[in-house]
């Protein structure tokens, strides 16, 4: 099983409302990531979780809060957002956190759908 | 910050021609990868190159990173419309733990 889950589909909130993000693997990925896709953008990396623990935080503003409850799950959890933070909300998990020495097959990302999140 | 750009920005390409990609980075590279992006999809990882002047093919799909590992290609050629999609290079520089994404090429194919 390569497929990481992600709820829900889309989401549609205003600034004042608290929602979140879900997202899920069951293939024994050690590190689990959230990025932010802008239409017609790259991803951008917002937080990397590595055994459970963050390990990089890319300066995120703290109305996004991530969450790894255990090794299969990680949340996002969204408060008082701006409409800028409008976009496709991506996981992505990975074998193990990236490294120059690790193993060729250990850094391959495997994303999920995504969220495509809208803030009213 | 670190930037990694690829170019060109769009190709449009009648089915059966070939078309390339190119990623460039000013930092030297440990890792490159390649991904790529269906319209209204998510990135699905492609290849990851590693070794200086590492060339890989997949079927038409030929994958390149420059001698001075500063720099990746992908070429595909005879395209077909189930190509049609946005191409993303990602990339690890040494003592980082984080991939880079490249701007992105946006692919269509002509029929």
């Amino acid at each position: 099983d390569t497929e990481v889950t992600q709820t829900p589909k889309h989401l549609v909130m205003g600034m004042t409302n608290k929602k979140s993000l879900k997202c899920e693997q069951h293939m024994g990925h050690r590190a689990m990531y959230w990025y932010k896709q802008k239409a017609k953008k790259p991803p951008e990396l917002m937080f990397v979780y590595s055994y459970e623990k963050l390990s990089i935080n890319e300066s995120v503003p703290s109305r996004f809060s991530p969450e790894c409850p255990n090794s299969s799950l990680l949340n996002l959890h969204l408060h008082a957002l701006q409409p800028e933070d409008s976009a496709l909300y991506l996981c992505a998990s990975s074998q193990d956190e990236f490294s120059a020495a690790s193993q060729l097959t250990a850094d391959t990302q495997y994303f999920g759908p995504g969220t495509r999140l809208t803030v009213l | 910050g670190q930037q990694v750009m690829q170019i060109p920005q769009y190709q449009h390409v009648q089915e059966g021609e070939d078309f390339t990609t190119y990623c460039n980075s000013s930092t030297t590279l440990s890792n490159i990868q390649w991904y790529k992006q269906r319209p209204g999809g998510h990135p699905v990882f492609l290849i990851q190159l590693v070794k200086s002047g590492e060339v890989k093919k997949q079927k038409r799909l030929t994958f390149q990173f420059g001698e001075a590992k500063k720099n990746s290609s992908l070429h595909i050629t005879a395209t077909q419309t189930t190509d049609v999609g946005t191409y993303f290079c990602a990339a690890l520089t040494s003592g980082t733990y984080k991939y880079i994404f490249g701007t992105g090429t946006r692919l269509k194919v002509l029929a």
